[in-house]
Order: structure tokens, then C-alpha cells, then sequence
């Protein structure tokens, strides 16, 4: 079964600094992989997906998410962050096989900025 | 264009009342999702439906029933509510795998 795992509930940072959300997801099987945002009392917005070929996929807001197969990991990173990046972030993943389209999600990161 | 819409926005039971939630999203799309969010675990999913006519378990059904009405619309049914399903639900759909995800606006629910 597929499931996927985000290692901090909580991720604190000064603005300007550089920070990673780290997401683990277990498959057998193929995956297509997201990273999803969710904005202070908003709905959740993609914010950047694997399907295949380059393993370093980027956003257009400056977040980047590297696909690492053997380690099973998308995290996400953005070098300096703002005070409007002060969001929870949510790893997904849906499992690549014929006819199924389950998509789960990670618990979520809450990332809070601060000046 | 309307996108994905859920009913209601709010709903307040008393432990053992029964209710569906409605979804109909306008954008031809294949699979439609059900999500309850909570603190601390995410998004959940409760039941998906991979196409028009057929429904699947997530990682968290019980208690829940669905419908795939047809291809716009993918209701929600709470047969006997429990405080343990005091939740934002959120529905989604999207057209492949690959795809983004349109989500509802969410339903607010709370379980006396």
C-alpha cells in the first residue's frame, strides 16, 4: 500500500533562510509525486509535480523539489524564504498502475517565517 | 465557470443523524475525491472514484458511504454521524493521474 510520510509537523525559520520540507513516500510500484499548499484560511493550490524525466522539478515561486528513487524522498526546498511563503505544505503521491487513481497525502509541514 | 462545488459550507448534527454532502464539479473530469482534513493528519482520503460507476475505499471509509451519481456529481453520506467525524470535508476531482487536483471549497461539520 502506498502511504506518505512528512518528518516535521513544524518547521520555524527567519526570513531570507534557506529551508527543507522532507517528504518519504512508500510504493512499489511507479509513483507521480506533488507537493501542495495550503495558505492561511485558503484551499490547497499545487504547487509543484513529478511525473518523470529531470528529477529536479521548480515552481514558479522559487520552491524546488528533487525525486530521489533509491531513498524514496521528494523534498522540497526554496534557498531564502519569505514571510508570505507561511503556509502548510502537503507531499502527495499517487501510485502509477492501470486504472488506479488513488492520490494520498502527507500529514503536512507547517512552515512559519518569521522576521 | 464554476469549478468544483460543495454543499453545504456548514453543518452542525447531533451524534446519530444522518446527512450527505453534494459535489458536482463542471470540468468533464474522470476521478472525484472525498477528503476530511484534521489537525495534525492531513488530508485523508475517505473514497475515490477512479471514473462515472465506480467507487473505491480510501484509508479511511468506515462509516461513510458515497455515491458517483454520474460523471459531475460524487455525494458523500453519513449514515449514523459521530463526534469521531467532527472534520472539514473537502471533495476534488481531476481528469488523470498526472493532473492537479480542483478542490471545493470544503464543508465545515460538527458532530454533537
Amino acid at each position: 500500500a502506498q502511504s506518505v510520510t512528512q518528518l516535521d509537523s513544524q518547521v520555524p525559520v527567519f526570513e531570507e533562510a534557506p529551508v527543507e520540507l522532507r517528504c518519504n513516500y512508500s510504493s512499489s510500484v511507479s509513483v507521480y509525486l506533488f507537493w501542495y499548499v495550503q495558505y492561511p484560511n485558503q484551499g490547497l493550490q499545487l504547487l509543484l509535480k513529478y511525473l518523470s524525466g529531470s528529477t529536479l522539478v521548480e515552481s514558479i515561486n522559487g520552491f524546488e523539489a528533487e525525486f530521489n528513487k533509491s531513498q524514496t524522498s521528494f523534498h522540497l526546498r526554496k534557498p531564502s524564504v519569505h514571510i508570505s511563503d507561511t503556509a502548510e505544505y502537503f507531499c502527495a503521491v499517487t501510485t502509477i498502475s492501470g486504472g488506479y487513481n488513488k492520490l494520498i497525502f502527507g500529514a503536512g509541514t507547517r512552515l512559519a517565517v518569521h522576521p | 465557470n464554476a469549478g468544483v462545488t460543495q454543499t453545504p459550507k456548514f453543518q452542525v448534527l447531533k451524534t446519530g443523524q444522518s446527512m450527505t454532502l453534494q459535489c458536482a464539479q463542471d470540468m468533464n473530469h474522470n476521478s472525484m475525491y472525498w477528503y476530511r482534513q484534521d489537525p495534525g493528519m492531513g488530508l485523508r482520503l475517505i473514497y475515490y472514484s477512479a471514473s462515472e460507476g465506480t467507487t473505491d475505499k480510501g484509508e479511511v471509509p468506515n462509516g461513510y458511504n458515497v455515491s458517483r451519481l454520474n460523471k459531475r456529481e460524487f455525494s458523500l453520506r453519513l449514515e449514523s454521524a459521530a463526534p469521531s467525524q467532527t472534520s472539514v470535508y473537502f471533495c476534488a476531482s481531476r481528469t488523470e493521474p498526472n493532473e492537479k487536483l480542483f478542490f471545493g471549497s470544503g464543508t465545515q461539520l460538527s458532530v454533537l
